[in-house]
């Protein structure tokens, strides 16, 4: 099985600071991780996977995560914050071993971003 | 590039009647997947087409079903609808069955009343 948690519904944030966004999953092999984000009355934009290799991965629009084999975790990251980041946010885990490949997401968290 | 596209973007249905969603995915891509975004549920996973056939399915009921044509394009077809249905459907692609990335599509909003 394959699960997916992301503790935080929403997270705030002021622009120009940096911003993390937390996601654990569990799969009983090894994880191909995503992230996607939502903007309002839209379908889901890729922003980057990690599949193997470094475990940091860059993304679009400046965004970053880091796979974390030992805390199972893969933190969405910008150094530096815009309003228009803010949107929903979701992680979402594929085991390796997963042949039917389906997508298991988070919740979703909510990025708010102050000016 | 053209990216998945969905019609319609709004359906309204009454209770007891189908709906027929459907989806084009990005120009080379095989696989077609279906997902539900119902509030309080998150985003589910409903099926996966690729190649015409049948490869994966969520865990929902007969009721839902769909299909893959020679050109790639997909529908979904729900029957006997019920109120509990009224979700967002997101239909994503992906360039093959051993692709990682989806690419998803803007949704059809069905509302059941």
């Amino acid at each position: 099985a394959q699960s997916v948690a992301q503790p935080e519904d929403q997270v705030n944030v002021a622009e120009g600071n940096p911003l993390t966004v937390k996601c654990t999953y569990s799969v009983s092999g090894n994880p191909y991780l995503f992230w996607y984000v939502q903007y309002p009355n839209r379908g889901l934009q890729f922003l980057l996977k990690y599949i193997t290799g470094d475990n940091l991965v860059k993304g679009s629009y400046g965004f970053e995560a880091e796979f974390n084999k030992s805390q199972t975790s893969f933190h969405l990251k910008k150094p530096s914050a815009l309003v228009s980041d803010s949107a929903l946010y979701f992680c979402a885990v594929r085991d390796i071993n997963n042949a039917g490949n389906m997508l298991t997401f988070g919740g979703g968290t909510r990025l708010m971003v102050k000016p | 590039e053209a990216g998945v596209t969905q019609s319609p973007t709004h359906l309204i249905k009454t209770r007891g009647q189908q709906a027929t969603l459907r989806c084009s995915p990005i120009s080379g891509h095989t696989s077609v997947y279906w997902y539900q975004q119902a509030l309080g549920l998150g985003l589910q996973f409903l099926l996966w087409y690729d190649e015409g056939e049948e490869r994966n399915r969520g865990n929902f009921p007969p009721r839902f079903s769909g299909r893959q044509f020679p050109n790639y394009s997909s529908e979904l077809n729900v029957n006997a609808l019920e109120l509990e249905d009224s979700a967002l459907y997101l239909c994503a692609s992906s360039l093959g069955r051993r692709a990682y990335e989806q690419y998803f599509g803007p949704g059809t909003r069905l509302t059941v009343t």
